[in-house]
């Protein structure tokens, strides 16, 4: 079946420093997702890119689908202590559903 | 508040008893998602409706699971005869039923069976 991996599992970094995770999937995606979830919350939903090779940017987290639409990136520029949590990608599945990726959990030293 | 809600947010059960949760989605949207989160997991898709209409169901959703939409706006996902491998965070989502359509998420119900 459809998967979605993520890398790295685990990311520590130093206040400031910046952090990437990365997502791939096993088959071509019409979209791709990003959801936050804070340790304790809910999955909130971050960004939606559609097209090949799109980039988007949200002050310091910067998106990007990759042309082949197979993969994404998540780039946090200068981490803050506010970024910590699980960034999970997520595709659509064949009907609706979403497959979620497996998570990248993210911690931040002050 | 006009986001997804469900509740309870936590439930501790024995094994064997049965369980309801319920969600309310976000009243303009149409479909409503059920997943289930394990520790350390992303959430696995469970089931969607459209309306009232159980579109899909997943596989690891066994015949102990029954979800329901009577009226097209709440849902309850029920777990008969519970089993330790159940404790997980279910997590009801709702969109518009647009393409493409995002997905907004509730703040999950946490079970614990015994």
């Amino acid at each position: 079946g459809q998967q979605v991996m993520q890398i790295p599992q685990y990311q520590h970094v130093q206040e400031g420093e910046d952090f990437t995770t990365y997502c791939n999937s096993s088959t071509t995606l019409s979209n791709i997702q990003w959801y936050k979830q804070r340790p304790g919350g809910h999955p909130v939903f971050l960004i939606q890119l559609v097209k090949s090779g799109e980039v988007k940017k949200q002050k310091r987290l910067t998106f990007q689908f990759g042309e082949a639409k197979k993969n994404s990136s998540l780039h946090i520029t200068a981490t803050q202590t506010t970024d910590v949590g699980t960034y999970f990608c997520a595709g659509p599945g064949n009907t609706d559903k979403l497959i979620f990726g497996t998570g990248t959990r993210l911690q931040v030293f002050p | 508040d006009t986001g997804v809600s469900q509740d309870p947010r936590h439930k501790i059960t024995k094994r064997g008893q049965n369980v309801t949760f319920r969600c309310d989605p976000i009243s303009e949207h149409n479909r409503l998602y059920w997943y289930r989160q394990t520790l350390g997991q992303g959430p696995e898709f469970l089931t969607y409706f459209q309306n009232e209409a159980q579109l899909e169901k997943s596989r690891l959703l066994s015949d102990r699971f029954s979800a329901e939409r009577p009226k097209g706006s709440f849902s309850t996902l029920e777990i008969q005869r519970t089993e330790q491998g159940d404790s997980a965070m279910y997590l009801c989502a709702s969109s518009r039923g647009a393409d493409l359509e995002t997905q907004y998420f509730g703040p999950g119900t946490r079970l614990l069976v015994l």
